[in-house]
């Protein structure tokens, strides 16, 4: 199985800050990873696949990178909305496997 | 609008069995392969099973082949997951999901918790 190291486990930021997650894959997935939002007691939404495709409606602060075993996602001029936590996902190989996630906290 | 109703959760003892059942609407169900997700609690996302869209092909995550089975009714819009010989680490909430053509997860049900106690 490919197994996602997501990084850092938590975050916490202030409005209108920058953050980065990234995620490194244990073997190449070929830009096959999408990103989720899940905020508490809430399923999980799509954010970004295909590493920097937004989905429809998805704000344009959210954006994706990376290639090869490493990718990262970032959110710029963070907003309150945000808080959350992030998870990645890797599709290019089965079985499907998820990052840890990460927890972005307000500072 | 696609929608995903999951139903069927609770309560039950360790090797009980319980079947999940998922309600979809908005698009041509038939056209897509569908999987569940589960989260332990205040854990991390898991893959569970697939199956694909015409449910000629299933795929499970190693810890449930053999006690779980995903299943489909086109005519009905419906998947489900027979859950046999339950264990405490099955305790989680369940999501059903659409399976874009073989990819990413891009649509979640609400999820069902599934405790698994005595």
């Amino acid at each position: 199985d490919i197994q996602m190291t997501q990084s850092p486990p938590s975050l916490s930021a202030s409005l209108g800050d920058k953050v980065t997650i990234t995620c490194q894959a244990s073997q190449n997935i070929n830009k096959y990873i999408a990103w989720y939002q899940q905020k508490p007691g809430k399923a999980p939404g799509l954010l970004i696949h295909y590493t920097s495709t937004l989905v429809s409606g998805i704000p344009s602060r959210f954006s994706g990178s990376g290639s090869g075993r490493d990718y990262s996602f970032s959110i710029s001029n963070v907003e309150s909305e945000d808080i959350a936590s992030y998870y990645c996902l890797q599709y290019d190989n089965s079985p499907y496997t998820f990052g840890a996630g990460t927890k972005l906290e307000l500072k | 609008e696609v929608q995903l109703v999951e139903s069927g959760g609770g309560l039950v003892q360790p090797g009980r069995s319980m079947k999940l059942s998922c309600a979809a609407s908005g698009f041509t169900f038939s056209n897509y392969g569908m999987a569940w997700v589960r989260q332990a609690p205040t854990k991390g996302l898991e893959w569970v099973a697939t199956i694909s869209y015409d449910g000629s092909s299933t795929y499970y995550r190693d810890s449930v082949k053999g006690r779980f089975t995903i299943s489909r009714d086109n005519a009905k819009s419906t998947l489900y997951l027979q859950m046999n010989s339950l264990r405490s680490e099955d305790t989680a909430t369940y999501y059903c999901t659409r399976d874009d053509y073989g990819s990413y997860f891009d649509y979640w049900g609400q999820g069902v918790m599934v405790t698994v106690s005595s």
